[in-house]
């Protein structure tokens, strides 16, 4: 069954830099997926999609300071130069035919 | 710019029916797949709906497939979900969102502010 595992809490001081982990169920390592970020009391936001390949595109007007690679089955987002407004909740969304969306059970990410 | 813009959410008993409407601007509605999905309070993401871009194909997630309904009026740009036999489990902000192809897969890419719906007595 297709799935997505995320670490249910992070931390990070401003300025710093972190890197969040999102990974696909066995026999699904192959699979892109897309990271949103959901700021206190907002809708979530698309930031990006990333392949297996590690390439990643990101939605419009999203900083540089938010990147994004992988290794295997492990989908990584990447944020550089941590600011006050990046403490927020970070999905991943991946999609299979039959289990259509699927969303991680999301990373909140504090910014110390 | 894309926009979405949910309403129809509020306060409705157990049992009753509540229909959400989504205005799409800024893109050519018939051009993407929509998509339905929701929060509930202090929990994750749950894919609800969704609905092909002509409205021929729609398929649903197992905790709302026939209670709930689907459909999209391309050149009224906007999209429904008509929700029937609610339950208290309902009770939860509802995105509209969009999907796109990324080249074999469907990707969320932009996203409604949401509409809370709440289900009580």
């Amino acid at each position: 069954q297709l799935a997505l595992t995320q670490s249910p809490s992070a931390s990070a001081s401003l300025g710093a830099s972190v890197k969040l982990t999102c990974t696909l169920s066995t026999g699904h390592g192959s699979y892109a997926i897309a990271w949103h970020q959901q700021q206190p009391e907002k809708g979530p936001r698309y930031l990006m999609k990333v392949n297996s390949d590690g390439s990643h595109s990101k939605g419009d007007g999203i900083p540089d300071r938010f990147s994004g690679s992988s290794s295997g089955a492990d989908r990584y987002l990447i944020i550089s130069s941590l600011q006050s407004e990046d403490d927020a909740d970070y999905y991943c969304q991946t999609w299979g035919t039959g289990t259509h969306w699927v969303f991680g059970g999301g990373t909140k990410l504090t910014v110390l | 710019q894309v926009q979405l813009v949910e309403s129809g959410g509020g306060l409705v008993k157990p049992g009753g029916s509540l229909k959400l409407s989504c205005a799409a601007s800024g893109f050519t509605l018939n051009d993407y797949y929509m998509t339905w999905i929701r929060q509930a309070p202090g929990k994750g993401l749950e894919w609800v709906s969704y609905i092909s871009s002509s409205g021929s194909a729609e398929r649903y997630g197992d905790s709302v497939r026939g209670r709930f309904s689907i459909s999209r009026d391309n050149a009224k740009k906007s999209v429904f979900l008509q929700m029937n036999s609610l339950r208290a489990e309902d009770t939860a902000v509802y995105y509209c969102a969009r999907a796109n192809w990324g080249s074999g897969w469907y990707y969320i890419d932009s996203w409604g502010q949401g509409t809370l719906v709440t289900v009580s007595s």
